[in-house]
């Protein structure tokens, strides 16, 4: 099955500087990969999402990229603010044979934005 | 509109006892599945459904049993709580049953099994 990697574990950014947390996964049938956000009590919301034929998405100050070939994503964050501290799990998957999809997470990244 | 509501937010289960999470969407989502969240390990998928009458396993399904009677309605059980259950469980739904679709959470439920 499908089986995704995510790094860093933690990431500590100063106010205005990027952040960039990658994502590798193992499964060549994975065609959807979206980037969750977690604030502290809360269940996990979608912020971004890529499918397998688009190689890059921006949102404002997010973006995703995906390299197929290599089977990595990454979520871009620019221009980082205080209220983007937050848990960021990354999430691949891909259609099951008549059983809908199966959405794997990725270990998740604790992002610290110091004012 | 409520979304998905998970309840007990909180429960504490002594080792053998059984209970249920219950969890509700009102979105009319077609997709319904039941995660866990322990340190370091991100999310975990237990179960999932696709529509009323049709369940499958996840990644961790040992110890856990799910019904899809309704489209609204998700429990998932406990029979006889283990200490290795001790975790925060969330319950999330998808309009779709095919992949592509936001996921929306509920709240979370902790559970603690002594």
């Amino acid at each position: 099955g499908e089986n995704v990697e995510q790094h860093p574990s933690t990431l500590s950014v100063q106010e205005g500087d990027s952040a960039v947390i990658k994502c590798t996964y193992s499964d060549s049938a994975s065609n959807y990969f979206p980037w969750y956000k977690q604030e502290l009590g809360k269940g996990p919301q979608l912020i971004i999402d890529i499918r397998s034929n688009v190689g890059e998405k921006k949102d404002q100050r997010i973006a995703v990229t995906l390299n197929k070939t290599a089977k990595h994503f990454s979520l871009h964050i620019t221009e980082t603010q205080p209220e983007d501290s937050a848990v960021y799990f990354c999430a691949a998957g891909g259609v099951i044979y008549n059983q809908g999809g199966k959405l794997i997470f990725g270990q998740g990244t604790e992002l610290s934005v110091k004012p | 509109n409520a979304g998905v509501t998970q309840t007990p937010k909180f429960q504490v289960l002594k080792t053998g006892q059984s209970m249920t999470l219950q969890c509700a969407q009102d979105m009319n989502h077609e997709y319904m599945s039941w995660y866990r969240q322990d340190p370091g390990m991100g999310l975990r998928l237990i179960h999932y459904s696709v529509g009323a009458g049709i369940t499958d396993q996840g990644e961790v399904p040992n110890g856990y049993n799910v019904s899809r009677s309704t489209t609204e309605d998700f429990p998932l059980r406990l029979l006889s709580a283990a200490p290795s259950q001790t975790s925060v469980y969330f319950c999330a739904s998808s309009r779709s049953g095919r992949l592509g679709g936001e996921l929306f959470f509920g709240e979370g439920s902790r559970l603690t099994v002594l």
